[in-house]
């Protein structure tokens, strides 16, 4: 089983309709995820992070957690082209006290005029 | 605020050189942290430094190693190049126990 899964998609959306990107994690101590844009040749760009469980909205984007199912999700509302990139969920596991992020596959975001 | 920077942008090396790639971190920041990034996958954690000490590693060789100088900045190095060590390098800075890492624009390495 890997430790952070993503489906790698790609998910198609119109503009202006919400895309939901979800991500699922094995670690069940881990304690903060964050969730990355990368651009096609660019590096990963945070976006959102999360530490509690609940929902947490910035922006046009809402990044939603629940623990007891270890699972992440991230919401981009009123989706605009450029928003078209790939989404990496990531995870801090903190074991071995130090702080690391286990990362997705990723998964590709098309949004289409 | 000056942000993560690393050089140079993109390397091509022979299979068996030795490459080192640089980083810069952010204003501020005393923790740096490498990644690979293959194509299609997600980065995979190599090492992270603390105040000048490597304090976490990730599945990789012995070949991959690193410093961190008194200016919180860091050099990746790889030995023997193999092909499948062609990827995106990424390089993180951080501030102590915040977990919020911000990468720099990677090296795109290509072992040929």
């Amino acid at each position: 089983q890997k430790e952070v899964e993503q489906n790698s998609g790609p998910l198609s959306v119109p503009e202006g309709a919400i895309a939901s990107l979800n991500c699922t994690y094995s670690d069940r101590g881990s304690q903060s995820f964050f969730w990355y844009r990368q651009y096609s040749g660019k590096s990963p760009e945070l976006i959102m992070s999360i530490y509690s469980n609940g929902d947490k909205e910035d922006g046009r984007f809402t990044a939603q957690l629940n623990k007891a199912s270890q699972y992440v999700s991230l919401l981009i509302r009123d989706s605009q082209p450029s928003d078209s990139a790939t989404y990496l969920c990531a995870v801090n596991p903190f074991s071995g006290g130090y702080n690391k992020l286990i990362f997705g596959a990723g998964t590709r975001l098309a949004v289409h005029p | 605020e000056t942000g993560v920077t690393q050089s140079p942008t993109h390397l091509i090396k022979t299979r068996g050189q030795q490459v080192t790639l640089r980083c810069s971190s952010q204003s501020g920041h005393n923790t740096v942290s490498w990644y690979q990034q293959a194509l299609g996958q997600g980065p995979q954690f190599i090492f992270q430094y603390y105040r000048e000490e490597e304090n976490g590693r990730g599945n990789f060789p012995p070949r991959f190693s690193g410093l961190q100088f008194p200016n919180y900045s860091s050099e990746l190095n790889v030995n023997a190049l193999e092909l499948d060590d062609s990827a995106l390098y990424l390089c993180a800075s951080s501030l102590d126990d915040n977990t919020e890492a911000f990468f720099g624009q990677g090296t795109r390495l290509t072992v040929v």
